[in-house]
């Protein structure tokens, strides 16, 4: 089945540990996205990405880093200079944005 | 900035009922606007797209939605919801010269039974 993973489902961590997130998937598109969705603010941009080796900062870009190494995988790190962690991060890929965005079902972050 | 508005954080319909969820841009030119669907804990998933034309776009699961640009608004409707329509509504606008999605703060629909 062709679609975009998310894992872990769920994820917990101590204050200043730095944790990764995975992204795949396995639709062929070049563009790549990293949501963080928080209670009453809808869905805001971390960081995009076009194509292989190279990214882009969304709104919201500070105490996170990507890599994009490959054109199936775009993983978001989130370290310990992003103040409040804690959300739901919902990866996303598009052929263009035009033919719609497709997302994954995202990674539930509570960091303790 | 080009961005949306969903002047609704919370609608309460009875099954059966219309469904009118809100959504107003401001963008100069023709805008790209979508409309996705969330259910608790999952990813979005897109309900219809409106580039040009057709002012009325119709969507999957029985939504559809009108372009208005003389009131800058996108609205979705649906004749008549049903339980499992019950999920958080999310509008978007292209931004960024093309190259990102912009969301509104989503609309929380519960269904009455």
């Amino acid at each position: 089945d062709g679609g975009i993973t998310q894992s872990p489902k769920y994820l917990f961590r101590k204050e200043g540990q730095n944790v990764t997130l995975s992204c795949e998937q396995n639709l062929n598109h070049d563009a790549m996205y990293w949501y963080r969705q928080d209670p009453g603010q809808g869905l805001r941009l971390i960081y995009y990405s076009q194509i292989v080796n190279d990214f882009q900062k969304g709104d919201i870009a500070e105490g996170y880093s990507v890599s994009r190494e490959k054109k199936e995988s775009f993983p978001l790190t989130v370290t310990s200079a992003q103040k409040n962690p804690t959300a739901f991060y919902l990866c996303a890929s598009s052929a263009g944005l035009r033919t719609g965005v497709f997302f994954g079902p995202g990674t539930r972050l509570t960091v303790l | 900035a080009q961005s949306v508005t969903q002047p609704d954080i919370h609608i309460t319909v009875s099954e059966g009922a219309s469904l009118e969820l809100r959504c107003n841009y401001s963008y100069g030119a023709t805008p790209y606007l979508f409309w996705y669907v969330q259910s608790p804990g999952q990813g979005l998933q897109l309900l219809l797209k409106y580039f040009s034309g057709d002012t009325l776009v119709q969507g999957i699961k029985g939504f559809e939605a009108e372009f208005k640009r003389s009131q800058s608004s996108f609205n979705l409707r649906k004749p008549s919801v049903h339980w499992s329509d019950a999920a958080e509504y999310f509008c978007a606008v292209i931004t960024g010269g093309g190259n990102k999605l912009t969301f509104g703060t989503g609309t929380q629909l519960k269904v009455e039974l």
